[in-house]
């Protein structure tokens, strides 16, 4: 089974610029959660999605925003870049549905690396 | 949500047991305690999750006091590759999101 796949690995943007990283989730997990970790950094959760619909924000500004698909896998898109969006952004699926009681476990992706130059 | 507090780094030796403490004084009754691992240029990897008292699987053991406002996580003789960041996290595991702390960068040495 595939885990968490991210695309593209590696990115490379000028300031102003707009960016869009894909997410697929773990066939059969409905639920999943963008994180932006900058080095040495824990990482910092941006956006969550259940169902196509968004359940939690972190603390970002509007120029970030996400979409879950039909598919359940997301997008994450970032407007007028910043040299500070520079990190490794993460996804992550999780099975987590509340009407299911606790399934915590959250699966990540190997990220995203963006370089903002 | 609660706020974590553990070691920025450690350093052991392999064959070791490693414990690491995390406080979390302001833990809730819905809170569970999770820890996960991250590799370099790698997303987290979930290790071990509890409530209360002890758990453990194949790869750890997490240690909870009754009063449960710290934890340990336990890994018996680490080797090289054990060498990681360690993140304790605490929430309600309703919650939609994961609150990651600055966690414990924990050196194997040989």
């Amino acid at each position: 089974d595939a885990g968490v796949t991210q695309s593209p690995t590696h990115l490379i943007k000028t300031r102003g610029q707009h960016v869009t990283l894909r997410c697929s989730p773990i066939s059969g997990h409905k639920s999943v959660s963008w994180y932006q970790q900058v080095l040495g950094q824990g990482p910092q959760f941006i956006f969550q999605y259940y169902e196509k619909e968004e359940r939690g924000r972190g603390n970002f500004p509007d120029r970030f925003s996400a979409r879950q698909f039909p598919n359940y896998s997301s997008e994450l898109n970032v407007n007028a870049l910043l040299l500070g969006d520079s990190a490794l952004y993460l996804c992550a699926s999780s099975i987590r549905d509340r009407g299911l009681g606790l399934n915590t476990e959250a699966f990540f992706g190997q990220g995203t690396r963006l370089t903002v130059v | 949500l609660a706020k974590t507090t553990q070691p920025i780094s450690m350093d052991s030796y392999e064959g070791q047991e490693v414990n690491i403490t995390c406080s979390h004084n302001n833990i809730a009754t819905n809170d569970y305690i999770t820890w996960y691992q991250q590799f370099p240029s790698q997303g987290p990897r979930f290790i071990i999750q509890g409530y209360k008292t002890k758990v453990t699987n194949e790869v750890a053991s997490l240690f909870i006091p009754a009063d449960r406002k710290s934890s340990t996580l336990s890994l018996p003789r680490v080797s090289l590759s054990d060498t990681a960041v360690y993140y304790c996290l605490v929430g309600d595991p309703r919650d939609d999101k994961i609150i990651f702390g600055k966690g414990t960068r924990l050196h194997i040495l040989p």
